[in-house]
């Protein structure tokens, strides 16, 4: 049981260079987020999906686009790489239990440079 | 706007307790996170709490005053595997999870 996988680990970009960040679950959870991780900040989510087929804008959508084609695959992509987009990007999951909020399973990061 | 407040830093003597603070103001509440991160991995998941009081996990605890909007995590019988960051995150009014900075804790033989 892999849990939540991302592609690559680690990334160097060239300015205006595009990319695409893979994320693969293999727990059957509805919902799947792309976070990123900036020193002293905490995480600020990206795109976020609550199902097959659907996305939404997070709190820092802008240079970044998503989608959700597969239940198990969520990608993130950068069309034209900026160098304030040089983060770690993390991958989550999670499936609403009854009567619960579930938690997020994170992937182990995308360490991304644009230079 | 909404706001998560943690301390930046805090060390601790190995086999001692510490407790780590977490204020919030959000735009409503559905609960509230601890995550566990070690350097270089991804967060892993605490705790959760939606009511006041005391939740118990073996040498982790953590509480809650939704009235006073803090929250705190506490550690017990301190090891080195403990130095990690401490994350908070409270989940709003719309399900979104609004997460702190982060409580980096240094643990010392």
């Amino acid at each position: 049981n892999a849990g939540v996988t991302q592609t690559p680990k680690f990334r160097v970009l060239k300015t205006g260079q595009s990319m695409t960040l893979l994320c693969a679950q293999d727990m059957n959870h509805e919902y799947m987020y792309w976070y990123r991780q900036d020193p002293g900040m905490g995480l600020r989510l990206i795109h976020y999906s609550v199902g097959e087929g659907t996305t939404a804008k997070g709190e820092v959508p802008d240079g970044y686009n998503v989608s959700r084609l597969k239940k198990q695959n969520f990608l993130l992509g950068l069309e034209s790489a900026a160098p304030s987009q040089t983060s770690v990007y993390f991958c989550a999951s999670s499936t609403p239990r009854q009567g619960e909020i579930g938690e997020l399973f994170f992937g182990e990061g995308s360490r991304l440079t644009v230079l | 706007g909404q706001n998560i407040d943690q301390p930046t830093e805090m060390t601790a003597t190995e086999g001692a307790i510490v407790q780590i603070n977490c204020t919030y103001q959000t735009s409503g509440f559905n609960g509230l996170f601890w995550y566990q991160q070690h350097a270089g991995e991804a967060p892993t998941f605490l705790s959760y709490n939606v009511l006041d009081g005391l939740e118990e996990k073996g040498r982790f605890s953590s509480f809650l005053s939704r009235s006073k909007g803090y929250s705190y995590l506490l550690l017990k019988e301190l090891q080195m595997k403990d130095s990690a960051s401490y994350l908070c995150a409270v989940m709003d009014s719309n399900y979104q999870l609004i997460w702190g900075a982060g409580t980096k804790l240094i643990i010392k033989p």
